[in-house]
């Protein structure tokens, strides 16, 4: 059975840093990986998906890896902002025909001014 | 931008009433799910829907859970005899196909007094 854990469980820093967090997982026979962002009581808005075949994606200042043989990813958050304080998920979608998500209890972010 | 809605954004009810939750998903999407979160817990599937019929549902998706599309639009949720175990944040989601990446709504609160 497919488990995932985030470490830390949340992570406070100041404004201007970079960061990363991190995600893994327990079996490797993935499909791909999504990393998310949650804010308090809303949605969850899909940030980075990347393949299994693939080892990192990009979009601006965010930066996902995936090593899938060892089971993890990180997301690397670059020159950090107040606005991006959130909840960060990862999931991953495991292979073998299953089209669900498995998700991580997520890392809660706070960038403090 | 397309994105999945949901509604009601909160329901309240009576332990024992029926309940459906509405999604509208992503126009030209092909997959939809639904996921739920209970409060400071993880992110867990409960089904996916595919060419009108259940594809995949978890443990939690018992004889009580139901989920429809009724015409080309909506895609529904039912809970036919709520317990208050059910209180949580139902999101549902959507995806094309390649590179299958799931798109979520905003979710609905749902307590059950």
């Amino acid at each position: 059975k497919q488990e995932v854990t985030q470490i830390p469980a949340a992570l406070s820093v100041p404004e201007g840093e970079n960061l990363v967090l991190n995600c893994s997982f327990t079996d490797s026979a993935i499909y791909n990986l999504q990393w998310f962002r949650q804010d308090p009581g809303k949605g969850l808005t899909s940030l980075l998906l990347i393949q299994s075949s693939q080892r990192e994606q990009t979009s601006g200042r965010l930066n996902a890896s995936l090593d899938k043989s060892s089971g993890r990813s990180t997301l690397y958050i670059a020159a950090s902002q107040p606005g991006d304080s959130a909840t960060y998920l990862c999931a991953v979608r495991v292979g073998d025909g299953s089209e669900k998500l498995v998700f991580g209890k997520g890392t809660k972010l706070t960038v403090n001014p | 931008e397309p994105e999945v809605t949901q509604t009601p954004s909160h329901q309240v009810t009576q332990m024992g009433q029926e309940v459906i939750l509405r999604c509208v998903p992503i126009s030209n999407h092909l997959y939809f799910y639904w996921y739920r979160q209970i409060l400071g817990q993880k992110v867990e599937f409960l089904v996916s829907f595919y060419n009108n019929e259940i594809s995949e549902k978890s443990e939690i998706f018992d004889d009580q859970f139901s989920v429809e599309r009724p015409d080309g639009s909506n895609f529904t949720l039912k809970i036919r005899s709520t317990k208050l175990e059910d209180s949580a944040m139902y999101f549902c989601a959507s995806e094309d196909r390649f590179p299958y990446e799931q798109y979520f709504g905003p979710g609905t609160r749902l307590t059950v007094t």
